[in-house]
């Protein structure tokens, strides 16, 4: 069964660093999303992306966050400079529809910064 | 926020149907209600959806009353492996992306 995979599963940075967390969606889906959680919280939506542009973002996703798409499988999240709240665990997911249909989570990628 | 209401916490046993209620009380005619489920702190999986129609599918079934303004989700056969959080969401399935708001859910315990 096609799944979502994330790379890396752990990453601990120091405040301050760069982070990359990177996904590869299903080979197939148009649309792609990041969202995280925070431990203990809800899951959160930070963004969407399509047609190698952004449609949607939250408020969480400011100018420190960037989504990018580099080649025709990858899919990364930019932390350009982690804050202690960045800690969290961090879903891509993706899916084939923009409107309807399920989304496809991957397994997640947690970011502790110390 | 959320726009939808669930019990923080159900119990059920081992082979027993697992019935999860949720309120959308303000639903829209044009927003459909889906169930995703949260394992242990994996990534959400999607469980199914509907509109108004009662749905079924290999993991469970989707009874939305006719009024719209609840829903429950049936696990017919309740495993160990369904202990989960369990997240009623509403969404308009006529916009462009899927920016799920996932509330507290329910959590699910299924014991032998």
């Amino acid at each position: 069964e096609p799944e979502v995979t994330q790379t890396p599963s752990h990453q601990v940075t120091q405040m301050g660093q760069e982070v990359i967390l990177r996904c590869v969606p299903i080979s197939n889906h148009l649309y792609f999303y990041w969202y995280r959680q925070i431990l203990g919280q809800k899951v959160e939506f930070l963004v969407s992306f399509y047609n190698n542009e952004i449609s949607e973002k939250s408020e969480i996703f400011d100018d420190q966050f960037s989504v990018e798409r580099p080649d025709g499988s990858n899919f990364t999240l930019k932390i350009r400079s982690t804050k202690l709240e960045d800690s969290a665990m961090y879903f891509c997911a993706s899916s084939y529809t923009g409107g309807g249909g399920e989304l496809f989570f991957g397994e997640g990628s947690r970011l502790t910064v110390l | 926020d959320a726009k939808t209401t669930q019990p923080p916490s159900m119990d059920c046993a081992e082979g027993r149907a697992a019935n999860l209620p949720c309120n959308h009380s303000t639903i829209s005619g044009n927003e459909y209600v889906y169930w995703y489920r949260q394992i242990h702190s994996q990534g959400p999986q999607y469980i199914i959806h509907g509109l108004k129609n009662n749905e079924t599918n290999e993991m469970a079934s989707l009874i939305i009353t006719e009024d719209r303004k609840s829903s429950t989700l049936i696990l017919p056969h309740a495993t160990l492996r369904d202990t989960a959080v369990y997240y009623c969401i509403v969404r308009p399935l006529n916009t462009g992306f899927q920016k799920l708001v996932f509330g507290t859910g329910t959590r699910l315990l299924v014991s032998p």
